[in-house]
């Protein structure tokens, strides 16, 4: 079963341009994370945020959590072509040791 | 360097016979994974191993066995009972602090003809 759904499925923006991302979850969590994906490879982590937490930031990047309304976004700022991926939500809303995924975001940059 | 390391990154098989995915990994962590995922889908949790010679079901285990032998590999095996195997699978692992950061592989795209 899938807990995060991403939206919008699909970004297309200009490079040097924000890119938002949004991820809802069902059930209450420990934690989120963020991963990327470029096309054809394996996932990588970008960033993890507590639920006790309210926002973060590494980089670029600035991951936001709001336990009340059971979402998060991410915002990439100041995009470039590398940015071109898809990126997914985890949660471990499930308990256990597990991670459930999103469908995830394909964003692209446009130089 | 460490990391997740699968093989192999193509396989072409024919219907109804087994195939052996490898994932193997030198970070010394405890927890492993096996995830599928489709074209423009997110990823689905296929089995998972917390420790040594132990391992649960996920959500789509049908059709799929693994072991867990050693620390460092967890093959995954795709039976003829699989109705639908053609698909990208990644095998991840995590030191097992509870669901915190997950490393990946590379993936290994499996087509069956």
């Amino acid at each position: 079963s899938q807990q995060g759904e991403e939206d919008p499925q699909a970004l297309s923006i200009q490079e040097g341009e924000n890119a938002t991302m949004n991820c809802s979850y069902k059930t209450s969590i420990n934690n989120l994370q963020w991963y990327r994906q470029n096309s054809g490879r394996g996932l990588v982590h970008l960033i993890l945020i507590r639920s006790n937490e309210r926002e973060k930031h590494s980089g670029r990047l600035r991951v936001t959590l709001d336990t009340s309304k059971k979402s998060s976004s991410l915002l990439i700022t100041a995009s470039r072509a590398a940015d071109t991926a898809s990126y997914f939500c985890a949660t471990d809303g499930q308990g256990a040791q597990k991670l459930v995924f999103g469908q995830g975001t394909r964003l692209t940059i446009n130089p | 360097d460490g990391g997740i390391t699968q093989s192999p990154k193509y396989l072409f098989r024919k219907e109804g016979q087994n195939v052996t995915l490898s994932c193997e990994q030198n970070l010394n962590h405890d927890a492993m994974y096996w995830y599928r995922q489709d074209p423009g889908q997110g990823l689905r949790l296929i089995y998972y191993s917390q420790i040594v010679n132990d391992f649960q079901k996920g959500d789509i285990a049908e059709g799929y066995s693994v072991s867990r032998e050693k620390k460092e590999s967890f093959p995954l095996t795709v039976t003829s009972a699989q109705k639908n195997p053609t698909a990208f699978y990644l095998c991840a692992s995590d030191p097992g602090v509870l669901a915190g950061e997950l490393f990946f592989g590379e993936g290994s795209r499996l087509t069956v003809l």
